[in-house]
């Protein structure tokens, strides 16, 4: 099956720092990823859409200032968590799409990146 | 977007079958119907995907009755690594929120 990639898998950072996480498609191209936060024993929650070349498409309630998305290529996007809180920790789960247009296309998921602030 | 329903949670034994069943009672024609697995710590893993009656994989089988109102995901002999949280989604693929709405899932524990 299709791999994604995420790193780091885990980080601690201080209060008011800025973390960049990278989620990359290994064996295939993903013209969309998804990011996904996901809190202690709850579900996962979608934050925005990625599209390879255009803007990110923000979920209503999430800060676009504060968790920048870039999709340069179609198998690397990127997360950054900008002037990070206690409250962004979390668990920060990216997925991807591939091309192909085909009907039972599925998502991919990366294995996760832990962000702990302090 | 179809709401579905599961189970919060789930118990069984090593080497049983085990059923986890998904309401759907508004699924829209397009739709179709998706399993996850999680571990902790980890992204959901895809199972399974039907649109009618059954399919089957190397891990497990999904059953949707005539009505596609709900739908059941099958997995046979389970051991204790098969201890994770399911999700059931449902949705078109063709929709551009397809699979982006996940319900609380059923948390399955299997007992040595």
């Amino acid at each position: 099956g299709a791999v994604v990639s995420q790193h780091p898998s885990w980080v601690i950072c201080k209060s008011g720092t800025s973390v960049k996480i990278e989620c990359r498609s290994l064996d295939f191209q993903a013209t969309t990823m998804f990011w996904y936060r996901q809190f202690p024993k709850q579900s996962l929650m979608l934050m925005a859409t990625s599209n390879e070349g255009s803007k990110a498409t923000y979920e209503q309630g999430v800060e676009k200032d504060k968790f920048l998305i870039n999709h340069a290529s179609l198998t690397l996007s990127t997360l950054t968590v900008t002037s990070a809180h206690p409250e962004d920790s979390s668990f920060y789960i990216c997925s991807g799409v591939g091309a192909g247009g085909r009907v039972t296309d599925t998502q991919y998921f990366g294995p996760g990146t832990r962000l702990t602030v302090l | 977007l179809a709401k579905t329903t599961q189970p919060i949670s789930m118990d069984s034994y090593e080497g049983q079958e085990v059923n986890i069943t998904c309401s759907h009672n508004n699924i829209a024609t397009n739709d179709y119907i998706t399993w996850y697995q999680q571990f902790p710590s980890q992204g959901p893993r895809f199972i399974i995907q039907g649109y009618k009656t059954k399919v089957t994989n190397e891990v497990a089988s999904l059953f949707i009755p005539a009505d596609r109102k709900s739908s059941t995901l099958s997995l046979p002999r389970v051991s204790l690594s098969d201890t994770a949280v399911y999700y059931c989604l449902v949705g078109d693929p063709m929709d551009s929120n397809y699979q982006l709405i996940w319900g609380a899932g059923t948390k399955l524990i299997i007992k040595p």
